[in-house]
């Protein structure tokens, strides 16, 4: 099976950083996601990465290590509104997602 | 542009019953998700649909049965409810049925008592 690691909270305040890690040992991989999950909403698409190394898009930045089976997503400049619950997804063989539980952030002012 | 709809948005069903769950998509994505997610288990991928016509077996199907009979409607049904499926569904699309980023309908809230 897949096994999707990632904390369950993190707490922050406004206008620093936070990292969330996510590790993972999958059938196979063909990229990871992570997905932004406000309370009672849907899912909305964040970042994908499929090589190794760093993307940054923003605020929000995604980094990739293949050998090591982890990933991290960086939070900067943190705004109430990235409260919110930050899932990771990864692509296994079947090209299928297999998602983490998910990590709730806390931005407290 | 509404992307994906689902609908009923929640529903309080009685244990027994026949229910389903109604996804449309308007962007002409090839492939289509069913997934439930419950309270520190994430989203797990309940059938899925790589093109009209097919459909393959998720995580955990069991209980739930899928159709997809053209490109735009996927429907979820579940043939006799059970309390174990309360939880809140979810639809998603992608254009295709491999890397790409799968959009997320807004969720159907099933209470099954």
């Amino acid at each position: 099976g897949q096994n999707i690691d990632q904390p369950t909270e993190m707490t922050a305040t406004e206008g620093a950083i936070v990292q969330i890690n996510c590790t993972y040992q999958t059938s196979g991989f063909n990229g990871l996601f992570w997905y932004q999950q406000h309370a009672g909403e849907a899912p909305t698409f964040l970042s994908y990465n499929v090589l190794d190394g760093l993307e940054e898009k923003g605020r929000f930045s995604s980094f990739l290590s293949r050998s090591k089976g982890y990933s991290y997503l960086l939070l900067k400049e943190l705004q109430m509104k990235d409260s919110a619950s930050y899932l990771c997804a990864v692509v296994s063989n079947d090209y299928k997602l297999s998602f983490g539980a998910g990590t709730t952030v806390t931005v407290r002012a | 542009i509404a992307g994906i709809t689902q609908a009923p948005t929640s529903q309080i069903l009685a244990a027994g019953r026949r229910m389903t769950l109604r996804c449309t998509q308007d962007m002409r994505h090839n492939a289509m998700y069913w997934y439930r997610q419950d309270l520190g288990l994430g989203l797990r991928l309940i059938h899925y649909s790589n093109t009209a016509g097919t459909t393959g077996k998720g995580e955990v199907p069991d209980g739930y049965s899928v159709s997809r009979a053209n490109t735009d409607d996927f429907p979820l049904t579940l043939a006799s409810a059970v309390p174990s499926q309360t939880s809140v569904y979810f639809c998603a699309s992608s254009d295709s049925g491999g890397a790409d980023t799968q959009y997320f309908g807004p969720g159907t809230r099933l209470t099954v008592l």
